[in-house]
């Protein structure tokens, strides 16, 4: 098992920041063999990529997304985290953090979800 | 980017029906799809990889076909405890999920 775990503030202002840290246990998030992912689905719609981070600190980010993103890794820690500013009512969902393999690019393991939402 | 389409977008079935789902993608993907399932509250799960490859551990009625644009997930028997949303995803390019088919059970 490799259990993931997001954490943050469930309650952020508009044009404020957003900052999430996924903790990874039971596993080493250095290894070579994955990627580690954040996901979110807001209320009533469907799942949407976000980005991912390379254990080299490498990342990918979704083009709507990517003037905004910031995807980290703390190798130290066994964590990686997501910063994404000036957010706005559009951005409330719930957020997963998930490894990705480097395989087939599969999201085998995946956090609970935690849910973030922008509100004055 | 590729987009990915999903039809139906909901259905309902009786328990022990065969469901069909098909996914599209906007360009040849070759095999670089999964397919997830999502219950309410919960998760996603991985259900099949390179199109229909069975993850380990899911039921055998679970089964993927299709390459290039056209794919389709099959559950030959369905259960009381299929009932969730499913997703396919291509990973071809940047991962890109389908807009999701909900199943209801009858």
């Amino acid at each position: 098992q490799v259990p993931l775990q997001e954490s943050g503030p469930g309650l952020v202002k508009p044009s404020q920041t957003l900052s999430l840290t996924c903790t990874v246990s039971g596993g080493s998030i250095r290894s070579s063999n994955y990627y580690w992912s954040w996901i979110r689905q807001p209320a009533g719609k469907g799942l949407e990529w976000i980005g991912r981070v390379y254990p080299s600190g490498s990342t990918n980010y979704s083009p709507s997304l990517n003037s905004r993103l910031t995807i980290s890794i703390d190798t130290s820690k066994n964590q990686f985290s997501l910063i994404l500013t000036s957010v706005t009512a559009a951005d409330t969902a719930v957020y997963y953090c998930a490894r990705e393999d480097t395989g087939w690019n599969t999201f085998d393991y995946w956090g609970q979800g935690t849910l973030v939402t922008v509100s004055s | 980017d590729i987009q990915m389409t999903q039809s139906p977008s909901s259905l309902s079935a009786s328990v022990g029906d065969r469901v069909t789902i098909t996914c599209r993608a906007s360009q040849n993907i070759y095999t670089y799809l999964s397919w997830y399932q999502h219950k309410p509250g919960k998760a996603p799960k991985l259900l099949i990889y390179a199109a229909s490859s069975l993850q380990s551990g899911v039921p055998s009625r679970f089964s993927g076909s299709g390459s290039e644009t056209d794919f389709t997930l099959t559950i030959s028997s369905l259960q009381p405890e299929d009932l969730a949303t499913y997703y396919c995803k291509q990973t071809y390019s940047t991962p890109s999920f389908g807009p999701g088919t909900k199943v209801d059970i009858k």
